[in-house]
């Protein structure tokens, strides 16, 4: 069974950072491209990232470009998101996702001060 | 950015009769859209995958079509555990860019 765990969420002031992760397991994680997905209270979903089984490619849209890096250490079927200078608009529920098939429970991110 | 346009933003039916849901994209998109199904509380579930193929374990009354900018989900007999809300996503341009969702509750 295809298993995503995120993990490392909660309140950040504006300007600060947070590292989020996620323990994948029930399916060879070097395989597959892997993301994260995030879904403001009350809003739409956005696609934060996108990173290639090695790791060598990365893609993030313009909302995060700069500010956000995704990593995996496929020793440990793991996926990372390092999120710098946050703001309030970063403020989500932040689900980690195998691709586009299956997603994680998700965490929350609460930027405030 | 690809917008897709989701329609219609809330939807009442009755157990058993046909739901239709739409996404128009604004632009070509191929054949490269997938829709989900996310129950309160819950992670978003892959139900169609590019477009028309059912993702497995996903009951035969969920059913996808279209190509190009215009694409459906189908239930053709509601169930109560079918109440949730539904969104699509195209994959063919980056960045991926979802719909604004349908919420779906029964009459």
């Amino acid at each position: 069974e295809v298993q995503l765990v995120e993990s490392g969420g909660g309140l950040v002031q504006p300007g600060r950072s947070l590292k989020l992760s996620c323990a994948a397991s029930g399916f060879t994680f070097s395989n597959y491209y892997m993301a994260w997905v995030r879904q403001a209270p009350k809003k739409g979903l956005e696609w934060v990232a996108t990173i290639s089984t090695s790791g060598s490619r990365t893609y993030y849209p313009d909302s995060v470009k700069g500010r956000f890096t995704i990593s995996r250490d496929n020793a440990k079927s793991s996926l990372y998101l390092q999120m710098n200078s946050l703001k309030s608009e970063d403020t989500a529920t932040y689900y980690c996702a195998r691709h586009d098939d299956y997603w994680g429970q998700g965490v929350m991110v609460t930027v405030s001060s | 950015d690809i917008q897709m346009t989701q329609s219609p933003s809330f939807l009442s039916a009755s157990v058993g009769d046909r739901v239709t849901i739409n996404c128009k994209a604004s632009q070509n998109i191929n054949r490269y859209l997938n829709w989900y199904q996310q129950k309160l509380g819950e992670a978003p579930k892959l139900l169609i995958y590019n477009a028309n193929s059912l993702q497995t374990g996903i009951p035969s009354r969920f059913s996808g079509s279209g190509s190009g900018t215009d694409f459906t989900l189908t239930i053709s007999s509601l169930q109560p555990e079918d109440v949730a809300t539904y969104f699509c996503l195209q994959h063919n341009s980056w960045p991926n860019t979802f719909g604004a969702g349908t919420k779906l509750e029964l009459k």
